[in-house]
This record gives C-alpha cells, sequence and structure tokens, in this order.
C-alpha cells in the first residue's frame, strides 16, 4: 500500500530549528517528486517547496527561500523538511505528498509548534 | 503566481441535497500538451487532504460517481450529489499546470 508516514510533533522555541521526515513506502521512491505543504490553524494550505528524490533538485517558495532545506535519503526512501530561525507564525500542520502534477498521496501531517 | 478563487467560502447543505462548489485561476490552466492540471481535495477536520478529482474532471479511484468536477480554461466547478455527514470538511481546489502549485482558500461544507 503506498503511503507517507511523517514523523511526530514537535515542540520549539522562537528562533530554534526543526527537521522533520517523511518515508515513502510501497512505491519506488524516485519515482515521484515531494512536496510539503503547510497549514496553520484554522486557515487554508500553503505550498512550501518540493523535492526530486531522483536527483535532489528542489524548488521553494518565494517567501521560505533561505529558511527551509529539502533533503532526501534513498537508503531509508525518506525526505526531510528543515525550517530554520522559526517564528510563531510557522506553527502549522506540516504535510508531504506525492506528486508532480497533482498531489495524489499524502502523508498524516506533522504538528509544529514554535513558542514565544 | 496563479491566483485561485473560490466561491462560496462557507456552505450549509441539506442531507440529500447537492452542493456546488467554484473555483476561478486567474490564468487559463490549459498546460501547451493540453492537459489541465486542476485539481480538487476534501479535508475532514483533523485529518489530511485526500485528493477526488484530478485533471479537471478525473476521478480518484474510491471516489464515487456522485462527486464530479468540470470546466476548462479558467472556470471549474465541484459537484456532490446527494450530499452525506461524510462529505462535511474543507474543499481546496489547486492548479498545477503552472509553478509553484497554488491552493484556493477552501470552501467550507456543512450539514443543514
Amino acid at each position: 500500500q503506498v503511503q507517507l508516514v511523517q514523523s511526530g510533533a514537535e515542540v520549539k522555541k522562537a528562533g530554534a530549528s526543526v527537521k522533520i521526515s517523511c518515508e515513502a513506502v510501497g512505491y519506488p521512491f524516485t519515482s515521484h517528486h515531494v512536496h510539503w505543504v503547510r497549514q496553520a490553524p484554522g486557515q487554508g494550505l500553503e505550498w512550501v517547496g518540493a523535492i526530486s528524490p531522483r536527483n535532489n533538485s528542489t524548488t521553494y517558495a518565494r517567501r521560505f527561500q533561505g529558511r527551509v532545506e529539502m533533503t532526501s535519503d534513498p537508503s531509508t526512501s525518506t525526505v526531510f523538511l528543515e525550517v530554520i530561525y522559526l517564528i510563531s507564525a510557522d506553527t502549522a500542520v506540516y504535510y508531504c505528498a506525492r506528486g508532480e502534477t497533482g498531489m495524489d498521496v499524502w502523508g498524516q501531517g506533522t504538528t509544529v509548534s514554535v513558542s514565544s | 503566481d496563479v491566483v485561485m478563487t473560490q466561491s462560496p467560502l462557507s456552505l450549509s447543505v441539506s442531507l440529500g441535497q447537492s452542493a456546488s462548489i467554484s473555483c476561478n485561476s486567474s490564468d487559463s490552466l490549459v498546460y501547451p500538451d493540453g492537459n489541465t492540471f486542476l485539481n480538487w481535495f476534501h479535508q475532514r477536520p483533523g485529518h489530511a487532504p485526500r485528493r477526488l478529482i484530478y485533471l479537471s474532471s478525473t476521478r480518484d479511484p474510491g471516489v464515487p460517481d456522485r462527486v464530479s468536477g468540470s470546466g476548462s480554461g479558467s472556470e471549474f466547478t465541484l459537484q456532490i450529489g446527494r450530499v452525506g455527514p461524510e462529505d462535511v470538511g474543507s474543499y481546496f481546489c489547486m492548479q498545477a499546470t503552472f509553478w509553484p502549485p497554488t491552493f484556493g482558500q477552501g470552501t467550507i461544507v456543512e450539514i443543514k
């Protein structure tokens, strides 16, 4: 069964960094891009960026450039999202999702809470 | 970035009735190869989004045929027939024709 399995909730102080993971299960790891999408409490969906596990190429939303980094580890079929210099507005559920022209499989979400 | 605008932002529907959600894009979503990369998602409270529709009108596996997507160019519609309790939640459109992918604001559907 195709799944994306995400790491557990994180609680961080403002100014710290966080690194969360997303393991691809049940399909060839390098066959699809993986996106990160976040959702602040009570808000809509916001695209953060994407990585191609085939060649590690990344694209980030303009507002996150310089503050996020996406990486992948083919040995564990896992992609990672690191966010640095956390602020309270980064408090959100972060989802990974598979796909190029549509996100057909989503992880269960990772809650990141940032306190000042 | 392409702006996706949904309406209405909230919808109250009686059980068994139909619901219709509109999504307009600031640019035509027709890709040079002729495909239209418009997706619809449903998100139940406390859950991850689930894709319902891709390529504007193709249902994902397991999506009932009372759910349908239509439209072309920059105007799209999601219709849900015979609304039941399982249909409550938020619905989002998303375009993937242009980079970066962008989402509509979401439409909250509740049972009247």
